[in-house]
């Protein structure tokens, strides 16, 4: 049974391109949420989507912005990099929207290089 | 919005010693407490989560500990391995949404 699975996993990029993240969920599971991770520190919440709309956002600029598909795969778009976006961006899929009665499940993220 | 706070940032212990992280969270309607550790280039693993109608849980050596009056919460692991050298982050949900709030880690190493 395959778990959360992000694409890909490592990407390089320059100043001012736009970058496109891809998640699968795990099989059945309709919520998808994206974190942004910093070298040492904590995953930081930016987007949470179910049954394809956009249900939270953190407190990220309008550079970044994501969708779910009929499928519930999702993709996390980002404009305009900057070097402060060098980052590893993490999917997490759960069965339903309120985590307090189901578990969020980790992908192993997508290291995305600024330059 | 929710913020988290996470004491120490590094711990060190030796092994078959018990180690304490501790959280805690400033929105009151939060009402569920997760924690993941993640070993170095790999992805945040759940390993115990608590939610606000319970106040202790355990599960084998880890434990987690809620005190909702002060808003804070805690991991207790004992007879630690060196296996259980990694970052340990602690998260808080607020009620009806699916998005987790993360302590800042703590990088806990087990001396052999």
């Amino acid at each position: 049974d395959a778990g959360v699975t992000q694409s890909p996993t490592h990407l390089i990029k320059t100043r001012g391109q736009q970058v496109t993240l891809r998640c699968s969920p795990i099989s059945g599971h309709k919520s998808v949420s994206w974190y942004q991770q910093v070298l040492g520190q904590g995953p930081q919440f930016i987007f949470q989507y179910y049954e394809k709309e956009e249900r939270g956002r953190g407190n990220f600029p309008d550079r970044f912005s994501a969708r779910q598909f009929p499928n519930y795969s999702s993709e996390l778009n980002v404009n305009a990099l900057l070097l402060g976006d060098s980052a590893l961006y993490l999917c997490a899929s759960s069965l339903s929207l309120v985590l307090a009665k189901n578990i969020q499940y980790f992908g192993a993220g997508t290291r995305l290089s600024v330059l | 919005g929710e913020n988290v706070e996470q004491h120490p940032s590094t711990l060190s212990v030796q092994e078959g010693d018990s180690a304490v992280i501790k959280c805690t969270y400033s929105d009151s309607a939060s009402n569920y407490f997760p924690w993941y550790k993640q070993e170095l280039g790999k992805r945040p693993q759940l390993i115990i989560d608590i939610r606000s109608n319970v106040g202790e849980k355990k599960d084998q050596r880890i434990a987690v500990t809620l005190n909702k009056t002060a808003k804070h919460f805690s991991l207790h692991i004992t007879e630690t391995q060196p296996e259980d050298s990694a970052v340990y982050f602690c998260a808080a949900s607020l009620s009806g949404l699916n998005d987790m709030r993360f302590g800042a880690g703590t990088r806990l190493t087990v001396k052999p």
